[in-house]
């Protein structure tokens, strides 16, 4: 399966300023990859997916980075704002599709 | 619509009891997946099913963890008897068809003493 990591376990920023979480991958077959949300007592919600012939999506106040050269990924959340606060999972998918998640980042929005 | 439920949220037991959680994914979803969670880390797959077929178990401790989902639509994840390590969240999933969105439902936390 997939393996992906996260450069860092945590993250704060201020309200109104820019997030970027980062990832990497090490498998090159996956095809499709995914962000998940998962606010504290809930399961993971989906946000943003891109697919490998892609380099860059754009969501709601969210985009996602894809740069196949050297296996990484980012997200990057717009105005940040204190709902944001949660841990984020980058989720690579390959031709078993299965999912294979990292331990996440835990992004915290300061007042 | 609603969403996939679980239950119980909660659960404390004590270590070698029984302990069994109920999973009612959406409707329409052929593919049930559960998922282990240990504390600071991601979900870990343990089964997944499509429809009633268990096609991927082999995450699955079958000496003690067992599941099934007889009519296809709900499912139930049992561990017997419960050991102190099993202590995590137990998520289960749904999507409409395998490998497709996954959604998920809020969690079981289990608590072995």
């Amino acid at each position: 399966g997939e393996s992906v990591g996260l450069h860092l376990p945590t993250l704060s920023v201020q309200e109104g300023d820019n997030s970027i979480i980062n990832c990497a991958y090490s498998n090159s077959a996956s095809d499709y990859f995914i962000w998940y949300k998962q606010e504290s007592g809930k399961g993971p919600q989906f946000i943003i997916d891109i697919r490998s012939n892609m380099d860059k999506r754009q969501g709601q106040r969210v985009t996602v980075l894809l740069n196949k050269t050297v296996k990484h990924l980012s997200l990057q959340i717009a105005a940040t704002q204190p709902g944001d606060s949660a841990v984020y999972f980058c989720v690579g998918i390959g031709s078993a599709r299965q999912l294979t998640f990292g331990s996440g980042t835990q992004l915290t929005v300061l007042p | 619509e609603a969403g996939v439920v679980q239950s119980p949220r909660y659960k404390i037991i004590e270590k070698k009891q029984p302990v069994a959680f109920w999973c009612n994914p959406i409707s329409g979803h052929n593919t049930l997946y559960w998922y282990r969670q240990n504390l600071g880390q991601g979900p870990e797959l343990l089964i997944r099913y499509e429809n009633e077929e268990a096609v991927d178990d082999s995450q699955l401790p079958k000496d003690r963890f067992s599941a099934e989902r007889l009519k296809g639509v709900d499912s139930t994840l049992k561990i017997q008897p419960a050991e102190l390590g099993d202590s995590a969240v137990y998520l289960c999933a749904s999507s409409p068809a395998s490998g497709g969105e996954q959604f998920f439902g809020p969690g079981t936390r289990l608590t072995v003493l």
